[in-house]
């Protein structure tokens, strides 16, 4: 039973252009949104967070969408820069610790 | 390295072999968890210390799992009798307060159980 679903194992882009990853979730009771980016060979590193409060946050490069109603998240990149290639997980805070993971998206970018 | 920092990078074991990985987290960091991550999956949540306490170790496979943060910073996780199927690669990550809003995660440990 995945609570949090990742449906594109990858994604390639062009440089400059705009990436956007997805995210579904399941319980409507989740209330904080995250994402991480995961290189090769290292642990994630906390990306950007969105609490249900609201739908939209933005961190430079980085906008993170939630709505809602559809259980949908979306984390847009732009412009997508080499350095961004990488494995991205959405997750979900069920409780004051613990997260559900999504499966993950490894996003290509193409010089 | 003012990071999450966990031992052995690598650890093959033969089925049965008792395993123990370690974790440093970042000094001062109140909470720390061990997550379990298969190819291709995201991370599984084992075990939850805040401080010293254990609050939740729900999500261990098993009782052949313990873990174990005696006094409040540095962790141990010990597979005993290990089996392929706990083959993975286990992450520790540690957050400064208790509202774990950032999570700052170590490289992991690959462990392969032959």
């Amino acid at each position: 039973d995945q609570q949090v679903k990742q449906n594109s194992p990858s994604l390639s882009v062009q440089e400059g252009r705009i990436s956007i990853l997805n995210c579904d979730y399941t319980n409507s009771m989740f209330d904080y949104f995250l994402w991480y980016k995961k290189y090769p060979a290292e642990g994630p590193t906390f990306l950007i967070s969105i609490s249900s409060i609201k739908d939209k946050n933005e961190d430079g490069r980085f906008t993170v969408f939630l709505n809602k109603s559809a259980k949908h998240l979306s984390l847009h990149i732009v412009p997508s820069q080499p350095g961004d290639s990488a494995v991205y997980f959405c997750a979900s805070q069920n409780s004051n610790y613990q997260l559900i993971w999504g499966a993950g998206t490894k996003l290509i970018i193409k010089p | 390295g003012a990071g999450v920092s966990q031992s052995p990078r690598y650890k093959v074991a033969k089925r049965g072999q008792d395993v123990a990985l370690r974790c440093d987290p970042i000094s001062g960091h109140v909470s720390l968890f061990w997550y379990q991550q298969a190819l291709g999956q995201g991370p599984e949540f084992l075990t939850y210390f805040q401080n010293e306490a254990q609050l939740d170790k729900s999500g261990l496979p098993s009782d052949r799992f313990f873990a174990e943060r005696p006094e409040g910073s540095v962790s141990t996780l010990k597979i005993q009798r290990t089996q392929q199927e706990d083959s993975a690669v286990y992450l520790c990550a540690s957050s400064p307060t208790v509202l774990n809003e950032k999570l700052f995660f170590g490289s992991g440990t690959q462990l392969s159980v032959l």
